[in-house]
């Protein structure tokens, strides 16, 4: 199992503007992801952060749109910027960590975005 | 590339009725495969996963078999509950945990 959290849980935000969410994990992993769940849809990915490199983004996301940061291998941050009505979302955290002898994804709560 | 096909849902059953959710995938080499599930208003959580071959995944009544002969992963429960309602996710992953790849979700609803 694993604790991960992120924050903040929801936010209503006004287009053009940009928002910044954090992701905590409880231990210090080497893969942590960031998805986007848009209404009633599947997960998609948007990009790879690795600690010590430029995050690898998914064809589709750009860096300026949604940068990323990893400073260490307990934390993340992933920034909306310029937002618009279509990026209301729900944007999730995730890590990979070795369980049971394999690897396992483990997910954040979630950040439910809404751009009015 | 890869990718997974869940069947479409809604799927409504009534309590103990017998659920099987449809998961099929195309991927290269031996991916890890996984079901997750979100119940309403939670974030996602894994259910049962499989890493190779014949691999039966399993948990809280649940279970799914790695077929690769058919290249399916379809997830069973004998007697569902009401609080088996939520939206049940296949997945698969490089061996190497990378990054997930997601069907498209089924929506379970169980009526008492």
């Amino acid at each position: 199992s694993a604790v991960i959290s992120q924050k903040p849980s929801r936010d209503i935000c006004q287009r053009g503007t940009s928002l910044t969410i954090q992701c905590q994990v409880d231990s210090q992993v080497t893969m942590m992801f960031w998805y986007r769940q848009q209404p009633g849809q599947s997960l998609t990915l948007i990009a790879t952060a690795n600690q010590g490199s430029e995050a690898t983004y998914e064809s589709g996301f750009v860096i300026d749109k949604f940068p990323i940061s990893r400073p260490n291998l307990t934390f993340s941050t992933l920034t909306v910027s310029n937002m618009s009505p279509e990026d209301s979302s729900i944007y999730l955290c995730s890590d990979t960590r070795e369980a049971r002898g394999s690897y396992e994804q483990y997910f954040g709560p979630g950040t439910r975005l809404t751009v009015t | 590339g890869n990718s997974v096909t869940q069947m479409e849902g809604p799927v409504t059953l009534s309590e103990e009725a017998f659920l099987t959710i449809n998961c099929t995938y195309t991927a290269t080499g031996y991916p890890s495969l996984f079901w997750y599930v979100q119940y309403p208003g939670e974030g996602l959580q894994l259910l049962l996963k499989a890493t190779k071959a014949d691999d039966k995944g399993s948990n809280k009544g649940f279970e799914a078999t790695y077929r690769k002969e058919t290249t399916s992963f379809h997830l069973e429960k004998g007697s569902v509950q009401v609080s088996d309602s939520a939206v049940y996710f296949c997945a698969l992953s490089d061996w190497f945990g990378g990054k997930l790849i997601f069907g498209q979700g089924t929506e379970l609803s169980v009526k008492p």
